[in-house]
């Protein structure tokens, strides 16, 4: 019940395209879904996340995508760039306190100039 | 604001010796550290939380006589990687939760690359 499944391992977009990545969860008590992006060497920073009370959010190129009923949420990236490629994390979270995060496996996207 | 500034961020020892890797909380008071570890083109796996002047909770398979963690004040933590073998090299990934911090979330460090030889 602690899972977040995280789909595809690897994506590659042409500059200008869409990325988008899938992540689908089994604890209906997590209620905080963000979205990580890491470059190589680095920690993950993180990049836009989204509660189950609204069904979409948006921050500039970047859009979560929430379905509550299926249990599962996506990251939309708009006009990709080659400086997005990166590998991107989902993750849940219960809103308690210490509460830990739980990761998908990661997808790493590759944009083609 | 939410910086967590991770050190050092690659560091190289002998087999057999200790190394600390220290994680500060620069605006905001880290009442709850996480330490990770990353292995290449995987995901993040949580090796431990610790609270402030509490003893770390560690996960199952993750020995706490070699992975000692000390969160001793609201903006500092140290993991030391005791006797440290090639195995243990690895991406060591710190992760601060605490007040105040916008949005919630956990800020991480940049990482550190440990390598031993």
């Amino acid at each position: 019940q602690q899972q977040v499944k995280q789909s595809p391992q690897s994506l590659i977009v042409q500059k200008g395209g869409i990325s988008i990545i899938n992540c689908a969860y089994e604890n209906t008590a997590f209620d905080y879904f963000p979205w990580y992006q890491q470059f190589p060497g680095k920690g993950p920073a993180l990049l836009i996340a989204i509660r189950p009370d609204v069904s979409e959010k948006k921050e500039g190129r970047f859009t979560i995508s929430f379905n509550k009923s299926a249990k599962q949420f996506s990251l939309h990236i708009m006009d990709s760039q080659p400086g997005d490629s990166a590998t991107y994390f989902c993750a849940a979270l219960k809103e308690t306190s210490g509460s830990r995060l739980t990761f998908g496996e990661g997808t790493q996207l590759t944009v083609n100039p | 604001g939410a910086v967590v500034s991770q050190h050092p961020s690659r560091v190289i020892c002998k087999s057999g010796t200790s190394v600390k890797i220290e994680c500060r909380s620069l605006d905001f008071q880290a009442t709850t550290m996480f330490w990770y570890r990353q292995f290449p083109k995987q995901s993040l796996m949580l090796m431990a939380t610790s609270n402030e002047g509490s003893k770390a909770t560690y996960e199952q398979g993750v020995e706490k006589d070699k992975f000692l963690i000390n969160h001793a004040s609201l903006t500092l933590s140290t993991l030391t990687v005791t006797s440290a073998h090639p195995e243990d090299s690895s991406f060591y990934i710190c992760s601060a939760m605490g007040t105040p911090q916008r949005p919630y979330g956990y800020t991480f460090g940049s990482g550190t690359r440990l390598t031993v030889v």
